[in-house]
């Protein structure tokens, strides 16, 4: 599975948008962009994927670069709740849920 | 709906001993993975059960086995432990294993060896 790289940590706004970037410049044709969250002394929450198109859910939307090489996650309108370390991952289908997070972003937003 | 849950929260062992995780998964789910966090780090896959058969393993020592059973819960056995065994262990649970399936994880067990 490629390789990505994250910011170590970032801040933002309560009530603006979080704009998280990853970068994953080793993709390949068939690996998916997958996102994931987790919250001070709980289990990851599953946020996103996607493959090349863009995009959005409940949770946030998720913008693939044309080359594929860099992602970003938004979340619209950011809370308190939404403080908590955001994994990139990128990966095949082939290995179903066999998931390697790396250190993540972590994510804290401010009132 | 129950979700992911596991006993026992917290652990403390010395080093040598052998312990045993256990993770009940979601009603429905019949695949249990398991992920080893070290502090500071994100979660890595140690390996993965669909029904009562490993389906999949990361780069973790045979000593690192585990079990599911025909309800679907699930163990983790990890034998002569190690200081560098201290760590988060989380298991997830999802319907499948074929493409992605959404896995749930449950809130971890906390392995502290002294």
């Amino acid at each position: 599975d490629a390789k990505t790289t994250q910011p170590p940590s970032m801040d933002c706004a309560e009530g603006r948008a979080a704009n998280l970037p990853c970068n994953h410049s080793t993709i390949s044709g068939n690996e998916y962009v997958y996102w994931y969250r987790q919250i001070h002394s709980q289990g990851p929450q599953y946020i996103i994927h996607g493959l090349k198109n863009n995009e959005t859910n409940e949770m946030a939307s998720l913008i693939i670069t044309e080359d594929r090489k860099s992602s970003t996650l938004i979340l619209p309108h950011a809370t308190l709740r939404d403080t908590a370390v955001y994994y990139c991952i990128v990966k095949t289908p082939n290995t179903g849920n066999q998931f390697y997070f790396g250190t993540g972003t972590s994510l804290t937003v401010i009132p | 709906e129950t979700g992911v849950t596991q006993s026992p929260t917290h652990l403390i062992k010395t080093r040598g001993q052998q312990v045993t995780l256990r993770c009940s998964s979601q009603s429905g789910h019949n695949t249990v993975s398991w992920y080893q966090q070290a502090l500071g780090q994100g979660p890595q896959f140690i390996f993965q059960y669909y029904r009562e058969e490993e389906n999949g393993r990361g780069n973790f020592p045979p000593r690192f086995s585990g079990l599911q059973f025909p309800n679907y819960s699930s163990e983790l056995n990890v034998n002569a432990l190690e200081l560098d065994d201290s760590a988060l262990y989380l298991c997830a649970s999802s319907q499948g294993t074929g493409g992605y399936n959404e896995q749930f994880f449950g809130p971890g067990t906390r392995l502290t060896v002294l």
